[in-house]
């Protein structure tokens, strides 16, 4: 195990159900991340919880929404999705490092099919 | 806008052999930080190599080294004796301090080992 746990590992729901996906890190981490990966497509960066206070949201839809609890939990609420939002979504953790020189530690992500 | 290109969706290396993954992105920026990671089957994203954008020695972590070109911004990996547990999707990206926590990734080029 790496750090970062995230689970279900894999999730197929319905485009009218609700879910949640989780992601724990015990690293002594304080910033933590969405990301959604789909094929061909570089990873796209959905939110950032910096000390478990949201500092980024690059234009997601409403259909998704984060929670950061504290800062070792985080968790993306699903709802009226649609099967364009079939993909990997990857949580990743990191110092809050101004330097930008720390990298993150991924975790293995959750295969979200939405049908 | 800030872009990484990965030109080869795919590679191949014989299992001892060499092989050279590019990379190249977009920045007006000076200060900035590059990555590799690995993706395996697993699904969990592991940092490969850091190279800083001010240092002009080129990163190496054992059989992982880069070529990194500042003026050309060309940000290549390189594997030497190449392993079967090599084999992967390999992301490049990087992270500009002036712009807080945000990772910029490339598309991935997907290596494969043939034994």
């Amino acid at each position: 195990e790496t750090g970062v746990t995230q689970t279900p590992r894999h999730l197929v729901m319905g485009m009218t159900n609700k879910k949640s996906l989780k992601c724990e890190q015990h690293l002594g981490h304080n910033a933590m991340y969405w990301y959604k990966q789909s094929a061909k497509k570089p990873l796209e960066l959905m939110f950032v919880y910096n000390f478990k206070e949201q500092t980024e949201n690059n234009s997601v839809p409403s259909r998704f929404s984060p929670e950061c609890p504290n800062s070792s939990h985080l968790f993306l609420h699903l709802h009226t999705l649609q099967p364009e939002d079939s993909a990997l979504y990857l949580c990743a953790s990191s110092l809050a490092d101004q330097t930008g020189k720390g990298g993150y530690t991924f975790g293995s992500g959750t295969r979200l099919t939405v049908v | 806008a800030q872009t990484v290109t990965q030109s080869q969706p795919e590679m191949s290396v014989q299992e001892a052999e060499t092989v050279t993954l590019s990379c190249t992105y977009d920045t007006s920026e000076s200060d900035y930080y590059l990555f590799w990671y690995k993706q395996p089957p697993s699904r969990q994203m592991i940092l490969v190599i850091r190279q800083e954008a001010y240092k002009q020695q080129n990163a190496t972590e054992n059989r992982f080294s880069v070529n990194f070109q500042k003026a050309a911004k060309s940000f290549s990996l390189k594997i030497s004796d190449s392993q079967l547990g090599d084999a992967a999707m390999y992301f490049c990206a990087y992270r500009i301090p002036s712009t807080g926590n945000q990772f910029y990734f490339g598309t991935g080029t997907s290596l494969t080992v043939i034994p």
